[in-house]
């Protein structure tokens, strides 16, 4: 069965570098999403991408967040400088009209760790 | 603020036991109503969408009532492969894509 796919699985990085985390959606996808989780807590939205462009974005979501779909078939989620509180599972999603177009299949995330 | 919101748990209960897990969401724009499970360090899983007329796939039963806004997951004859955390989740209104997740009740089923 088709799945998401992220990498890395693991991303340490310092506080202010730059950080890209990416995602392979579902193939026949056509609606993608970021979420994180900060360890002990609920998951919570990102943003949602359609059609080459952010549909949805959260309050969390500010201007050192962004996204892109560089080519037909990655999603990435780029932090331009990196804090402490943005340590987090790191979720991407993708739903489509196969399964039920408001079901979303998350991959099994990057844990982004900043010192 | 649009919140969801469940009993934390933990539940611990006999392999065999009928469970139940109930949800109440903030949100009276929310359309789509759905349950995940979520093992320790690991992605949500899809468990099943939940419908207004109530919906069961095997073991599990899941009820919505829109005018109480509560959500319940039935599951019966647990098994130990069952114990997970428990997510409700409700998108945040008509055409949007945005899920809001509760914090999860922690299940553990005990041989």
């Amino acid at each position: 069965e088709p799945e998401v796919t992220q990498t890395p699985s693991h991303q340490v990085t310092q506080m202010g570098q730059e950080v890209i985390l990416r995602c392979v959606p579902i193939s026949n996808h056509l609606y993608f999403y970021w979420y994180r989780q900060i360890l002990g807590q609920k998951v919570e939205f990102l943003v949602s991408f359609y059609n080459n462009e952010i549909s949805e974005k959260s309050e969390i979501f500010d201007d050192q967040f962004s996204v892109e779909r560089p080519d037909g078939s990655n999603f990435t989620l780029k932090i331009r400088s990196t804090k402490l509180e943005d340590s987090a599972m790191y979720f991407c999603a993708s739903s489509g009209k196969d399964r039920g177009i408001y079901e979303q299949y998350f991959g099994p995330g990057t844990r982004l760790t900043v010192t | 603020r649009k919140e969801v919101e469940q009993d934390p748990g933990p539940f611990n209960v006999p392999e065999g036991a009928t469970v139940a897990f109930n949800c109440t969401y903030s949100n009276s724009a929310s359309q789509s109503f759905f349950w995940y499970r979520q093992d320790c360090r690991k992605e949500p899983k899809l468990l099943m969408s939940v419908y207004s007329s109530g919906n069961e796939d095997g073991r599990f039963t899941a009820q919505l009532n829109r005018a109480s806004q509560y959500i319940s997951l039935l599951i019966r004859d647990s098994k130990l492969s069952d114990s997970a955390t428990y997510l409700c989740v409700v998108n945040t209104g008509a055409g949007s894509y945005q899920l809001t997740f509760g914090k999860g009740t922690k299940l553990s089923v005990i041989p």
